[in-house]
């Protein structure tokens, strides 16, 4: 079985402080795929990025960075100087065999002017 | 390039009722999925359907049904509504060369009484 694990359910971050979302997963496959979404409150889910289980480079895409890391089974997403716009529940999902992604609580990110 | 649409965006039913919700993926996306978000329960899995067919369904009762029609465009039927089913239903689509991604649409939001 699957399972996606985000242990914060709500952060607030005054603006322009660095902030790290957590994600830790759970598989049994070896072959598996990892996604961040941004839900803002229009409710739409924005994919961010994919990573699959072979790469564990991380990624820098401009204020955001993906930690991947295998040995912990974690997959945390940082934002640098965060901003209003920011505000949103982040989802970390895990997609295995036949297309089934496990998504996890979320967390609800609230950044403060 | 258009998004996943959506229809409608909100829609209001009684105990009993039957709905039917509405998805078109993207253009050239042969695969679409079905999620709800119901309230403190994050994003479950409900349906997969590619080239019309149906490849995967999570746990949830057959009164939760659909279809996808030839051209990938794709219905949510659920029927005997129940207080439970109010929710956010969103609709997603993967092309067939990149299926582990999936884009999301803007959802559609139930709410029975």
């Amino acid at each position: 079985a699957q399972k996606v694990t985000q242990a914060q359910t709500e952060i607030s971050v005054v603006e322009k402080e660095d902030v790290t979302l957590d994600c830790v997963y759970e598989t049994r496959d070896t072959t598996y795929y990892l996604f961040w979404y941004k839900q803002p409150p229009s409710g739409e889910l924005v994919f961010l990025i994919r990573r699959n289980s072979f790469d564990e480079q991380n990624e820098i895409s401009g204020r955001y960075s993906w930690n991947f890391q295998k040995s912990t089974s974690s997959f945390n997403f940082t934002i640098t100087a965060s901003q209003v716009v920011d505000s949103a529940v982040y989802f970390c999902a895990l997609g295995g065999g036949y297309q089934k992604v496990t998504f996890g609580i979320g967390t609800k990110l609230q950044v403060i002017p | 390039e258009a998004g996943v649409t959506q229809s409608p965006t909100h829609l209001i039913k009684t105990r009993g009722q039957q709905v039917t919700l509405r998805c078109s993926p993207i253009s050239g996306h042969t695969s679409v999925y079905w999620y709800q978000q119901a309230l403190g329960l994050g994003l479950q899995f409900l349906l997969w359907y590619d080239e019309g067919e149906e490849r995967n369904r999570g746990n949830f009762p057959p009164r939760f049904s659909g279809r996808q029609f030839p051209n990938y465009s794709s219905e949510l039927n659920v029927n005997a509504l129940e207080l439970e089913d109010s929710a956010l239903y969103l609709c997603a689509s993967s092309s067939r060369t990149r299926t582990d991604t999936q884009y999301f649409g803007p959802g559609t939001r139930l709410t029975v009484l």
